[in-house]
């Protein structure tokens, strides 16, 4: 079984600032995935990344792929409250998650 | 496309008796997961079967915990005896991932089952 670690396990900052949340492991994966959850639902894929060093944006989130594939970030600009969730990785083969980091943006 | 259906929403018990929860994947998808979650927590990986399957069975599973995905559609989790510590959040997901794969295919959750144990 391969660890996931994420960073930070709790963040809680103001609207328009901006924040990155780490995924790492001592293992290489094939891919990582972004989810996003939200109380009462089940996890909601926001991205997968397969390439060392890879870059995916997806409006004002930026996720990162490590090179050496053992870890990645995921980078938000200009956070609102509907950014308000819990953030997971999840590594491929296996699909074990992260713990995750819980983000609250305050109005 | 329903999506993942999982029932009943919520389940409350008592400490001893039986429970079954259902899952109803996404038709076509082929690779159906479980997994609990406590409050703050990711999900804890339970179990996995391909089609009809079981291809792991998380060591943290005692064995009064089962699935079943008898006809590589619906799946069901029953746990037999519950105690206190099984409260949690029962999720299921499925995926169209197919062996071997370069990457698998995004996990599709349900809402999962609020099981409470009291």
């Amino acid at each position: 079984t391969q660890l996931l670690e994420q960073s930070p396990q709790f963040l809680s900052i103001q609207e328009g600032e901006n924040l990155t949340v780490y995924c790492n492991s001592s293992s290489v994966f094939s891919s990582l995935q972004w989810y996003r959850q939200e109380p009462g639902e089940g996890p909601v894929l926001l991205v997968t990344v397969v390439t060392g060093g890879e870059v995916k944006k997806l409006k004002r989130l930026t996720f990162q792929f490590g090179d050496a594939r053992k870890d990645s970030s995921l980078h938000i600009t200009a956070a609102q409250p509907g950014d308000t969730g819990l953030y997971l990785c999840a590594g491929e083969v296996d699909m074990r998650f992260g713990a995750g980091t819980r983000l609250t943006v305050k109005p | 496309d329903t999506g993942v259906s999982q029932n009943p929403r919520h389940k409350i018990t008592k400490r001893g008796q039986n429970v079954t929860f259902r899952c109803d994947p996404i038709s076509e998808h082929n690779r159906l997961y479980w997994y609990r979650q406590t409050l703050g927590q990711g999900p804890e990986f339970l179990t996995y079967f391909q089609n009809e399957a079981q291809l792991e069975k998380s060591r943290l599973l005692s064995d009064r915990f089962s699935a079943e995905r008898p006809k590589g559609s619906f799946s069901t989790l029953e746990i037999q005896r519950t105690e206190q510590g099984d409260s949690a959040m029962y999720l299921c997901a499925s995926s169209s991932g197919t062996q071997p794969s370069s990457y698998n295919s995004p996990l599709h959750f349900g809402n999962g089952t609020r099981l409470t144990v009291t």
